[in-house]
């Protein structure tokens, strides 16, 4: 069975530093990953899509990468802000109705 | 980029009563997912509606706790029935578009307390 975890759960960073979250997965045979963005209470916001046979997607100040030999993917944030402070989850889907998720990682920006 | 309105966006609940979910999609989907995510937990995903069939509720999940309507290809509910405490959760609906931009969509989320 797909494992996925975030690490780490929670991270606090000054405003303006750059930052990785990571998602590690177990099994590499993923048709695609996306990072979804959480903010307290409500649902959730897509990010950025990585096809299985791309290796990085890029939107704005966002970044995200996918090794899926080594099962990881991170999510960059360059020159992070107090607007970006939310959990960040990724999921992985293994076909139309199996979708796996991680356990999240809670970002906070201090201004 | 497919638009889902999901309401009501929270409710606060007695024990013992219920609770319909609606979620409307701008456009017609095959499938169309439900979630829970408990307090500090991921997302669990309750059951998966396809228009026109009985839903199919994954482990630990039952009809008669989470019934599901599907009427069309653009709109679900939910009803959390019988509420308890325990139920108290964000749930959360979604949609898979398939094509040239496969992608997950969520509605906004509807956070439940049950008192």
């Amino acid at each position: 069975k797909q494992e996925v975890t975030q690490i780490p759960a929670a991270l606090s960073v000054p405003e303006g530093e750059n930052l990785v979250l990571n998602c590690s997965f177990t099994d590499s045979a993923i048709y695609n990953l996306q990072w979804f963005r959480q903010d307290p209470g409500k649902g959730l916001t897509s990010l950025l899509l990585i096809q299985s046979s791309q290796r990085e997607q890029t939107s704005g100040r966002l970044n995200a990468s996918l090794d899926k030999s080594s099962g990881r993917s991170t999510l960059y944030i360059a020159a992070s802000q107090p607007g970006d402070s939310a959990t960040y989850l990724c999921a992985l889907l293994t076909g139309a109705n199996n979708l796996f998720f991680g356990t999240g990682t809670r970002l906070t920006v201090i201004p | 980029s497919a638009v889902i309105s999901q309401k009501p966006s929270r409710d606060i609940c007695q024990r013992g009563t219920s609770l319909t979910i609606q979620c409307q999609v701008d456009s017609q989907v095959t499938m169309m997912f439900w979630y829970r995510q408990q307090p500090g937990q991921s997302l669990t995903l309750i059951a998966t509606a396809n228009q026109g069939s009985e839903a199919t509720y994954e482990s630990g999940f039952v009809i008669d706790k989470f019934p599901i309507s599907r009427p069309n290809l653009t709109f679900s509910t939910l009803t959390v029935s019988n509420m308890s405490p325990e139920d108290s959760s964000i749930y959360l609906c979604s949609v898979y578009r398939t094509g040239k931009n496969e992608k997950l969509f969520f509605g906004s989320g509807t956070q439940l307390s049950v008192l």
